[in-house]
């Protein structure tokens, strides 16, 4: 196991709604990524936050925001939710540039 | 933005054939990993490639960075039913520490 949580497991939000999804990193990393994978795709980078600040971002519109922490943990929150958004949603921890470790995920629907 | 090809999407095996996934890139890459991603999984860290025509060995896994940085490959001698999954290519380009994903080659092994 990666050390890297993620909570909850499972969630069903209907459209319109807002979803927060946590992940808390390994430890001694600083670096936390999102990611949202639909079926049958490969992770879709949604943005990395670096010490506390947002270090790139993928092609996802505004409804999705991000938080880290000062213990380095963070949050995905989704607003305005779509049925689309239905999806795993990652969090993988790491240093800068390097390997990153996956969380189990997230699996989202949205009816 | 960066894209990632990945062949083949899918590959069905014998038990003890071997098996190869490209990944390609229109534009040179800072560094590649590759992810092995179990049915109903995360997916796992297997490698990181930096240098051009960089080749890695794990037991039966072999690993390549093309001489341009643009292509890689993974290969697996004598497939084995663990050896089951997904597995992705996740590319970055220079000064981004965003990782691109393939759409990943789904290997199945019949024993």
């Amino acid at each position: 196991e990666t050390g890297v949580t993620q909570s909850p497991t499972h969630l069903i939000k209907t459209r319109g709604q807002q979803v927060t999804l946590r992940c808390s990193s390994q430890s001694g990393h600083n670096t936390v990524s999102w990611y949202q994978q639909a079926l049958g795709q490969g992770p879709q980078f949604i943005f990395q936050y670096y010490r506390e600040e947002e270090n790139g971002r993928g092609n996802f519109p505004p409804r999705f925001s991000g938080l880290q922490f000062p213990n380095y943990s963070s949050e995905l929150n989704v607003n305005a939710l779509e049925l689309d958004d239905s999806a795993l949603y990652l969090c993988a921890s790491s240093f800068p540039d390097n390997e990153q470790f996956f969380g189990p995920g997230t699996r989202l629907t949205v009816l | 933005g960066q894209q990632v090809m990945q062949i083949p999407q899918y590959q069905h095996v014998q038990e003890g054939e071997d098996f190869t996934t490209y990944c390609n890139s229109s534009t040179t890459l800072s560094n590649i990993q590759w992810y092995k991603q179990r049915p109903g999984g995360h997916p796992v860290f297997l490698i990181q490639l930096v240098k051009s025509g960089e080749v890695k060995k794990q037991k039966r896994l072999t690993f390549q960075f093309g001489e341009a940085k643009k292509n890689s490959s993974l290969h697996i001698t004598a497939t084995q039913t663990t050896d089951v999954g997904t597995y992705f290519c996740g590319a970055s380009g220079a000064g981004s520490y965003q990782l691109t994903f393939g759409k990943g080659t789904k290997l199945s092994v019949i024993p």
